[in-house]
């Protein structure tokens, strides 16, 4: 149990162009899910965390304008990188959980993002 | 301020020899404490959790860690590492805003 996945895995793209990440949860519903930037050799960077049916939060530093989070559903949320350039190149990972306050997050596989 | 240190940016053991992968945590709580695996170019796997049931807390593949809260520690241990288990290891803490706070890492070498 506790599953989740996320689409694509890898994905090169032009400068400038937008693109969307989705992160789903398989086997549960998650009220909470979260979006981690990891560059490498690093640990995760938390970028926002976005709760079902509301706005999400973003941490200080991350543009809210350029990376666009949608959790329109208990088992899906995404992430738009707009308008991509070479310095947002790097793997993305969310996570999920249940309830959000103190229960386990669960990660997806990841995406690495290329913007040539 | 919640803080999560690991000791280790690196730790190399021998096949078959005991793993030990620190961590250090700061909370002027009860913390919720995970330790996380990460395969290269792969999502993070949960290893164990401590949420303040019993203090020895046994996870998967062979790995434990023990929480002390007199050393605000939460070091975690293997009796004798395999070469799957090269990888690299992440300590993380959470607590009452649901964001995980995750250690710098601890990236585990095992050598034939």
């Amino acid at each position: 149990g506790a599953v989740v996945s996320q689409h694509p895995s890898r994905v090169i793209c032009k400068s400038g162009t937008s693109v969307k990440i989705e992160c789903r949860s398989l086997d549960f519903q998650a009220t909470t899910m979260f979006w981690y930037r990891q560059f490498p050799k690093q640990s995760l960077m938390l970028m926002a965390t976005s709760n079902e049916g509301s706005k999400a939060t973003y941490e200080q530093g991350v543009e809210k304008d350029k990376f666009l989070i949608n959790h329109a559903s208990l088992t899906l949320s995404t992430l738009t990188v707009t308008s991509a350039h070479p310095e947002d190149s790097s793997f993305y990972i969310c996570s999920a959980s249940s309830s959000g306050l103190t229960d386990t997050q669960y990660f997806g596989p990841g995406t690495r993002l290329t913007v040539l | 301020a919640q803080s999560v240190t690991q000791l280790d940016s690196h730790v190399s053991v021998s096949e078959g020899t005991p793993v030990l992968l620190r961590c250090n945590y700061s909370s002027s709580y009860s913390p919720s404490l995970f330790w996380y695996v990460q395969h290269p170019n792969k999502g993070l796997q949960l290893l164990l959790k401590y949420t303040s049931a019993a203090t020895l807390v046994k996870g998967i593949n062979g790995f434990e860690a023990e929480f002390k809260k007199s050393e605000t520690s939460f070091h975690l241990t293997k009796p004798s590492a395999h070469m799957s288990d090269a990888a690299e290891y992440f300590c993380s803490g959470g607590g009452n805003t649901g964001k995980l706070i995750f250690g710098q890492g601890t990236t585990l070498q095992v050598k034939p």
